[in-house]
């Protein structure tokens, strides 16, 4: 299977857990995306990756989140002291240099009890 | 403040009839255009996109028109079957960002 692949799938924590989650994308595609949803919305964008450099971070993303993509290839999400308000679906998608349309990963669907 | 919003939360169409879904953004600048679906437990899968320099594009089934003046973005999906019952997004980018902005989602259910 060559798609985005994300890992764990779901994912359920106590509250101020720290989890970490991992997007690897396709291969030749430099570009890569995290993104939130939840219920009744639509994917909210968390920060972007050309490389291994993070060239976005939205304002929503609290002092609580960081991600990396330390060799340009894979990328992880980490969520420090998590807070039931954290419960959400946590989106993955990789583009290719020179195109605009996103390849989205199935997501993680993080629960925090 | 919603960049990008979808009126419509949910439509019924009759198979083989026309779907069409709808999506208005506020900022002029935005310059690429897409529509995503979703089906439940998947991740959104790309559809059809559009440049702000066309006004339609089409592919197949789906054709998506750009109304610049109006920022206004349309899908038409003509004949609609019920493999096309899903959530569909529109997303925007653009405007000096490396942003995608997604609207709040439209569900379609084709009816057999």
């Amino acid at each position: 299977d060559t798609g985005v692949s994300q890992n764990p799938r779901h994912k359920i924590t106590k509250r101020g857990q720290n989890v970490t989650f991992r997007c690897d994308p396709i291969s030749e595609h430099n570009r890569l995306y995290w993104y939130r949803q939840t219920l009744g919305q639509g994917p909210e964008f968390l920060t972007y990756f050309q490389n291994e450099a993070q060239l976005e971070k939205s304002r929503l993303l609290s002092d609580r989140f960081s991600a990396e993509r330390p060799k340009g290839s894979f990328s992880t999400l980490e969520i420090q002291r998590t807070e039931q308000g954290d419960s959400a679906m946590y989106l993955c998608a990789s583009i290719q240099g020179g195109f605009n349309e996103q390849f989205f990963g199935p997501g993680t669907r993080l629960t925090v009890l | 403040d919603q960049q990008v919003k979808q009126n419509s939360p949910s439509l019924s169409v009759q198979e083989g009839r026309i779907s069409i879904l709808n999506c208005d953004y506020t900022n002029s600048m935005f310059d690429y255009f897409l529509w995503y679906k979703k089906y439940p437990a998947e991740g959104p899968t790309f559809l059809i996109s559009i440049s702000s320099i066309k006004d339609k594009n089409e592919d197949g089934r789906f054709t998506v028109f750009l109304n610049k003046s109006a920022k206004h973005l349309s899908l038409h999906i003509v004949p609609s079957q019920p493999g096309d019952s899903a959530v569909y997004f529109c997303a925007v980018f653009g405007a000096g960002t490396y942003k995608y902005i997604f609207g709040t989602g439209t569900r379609l259910k084709v009816l057999a």
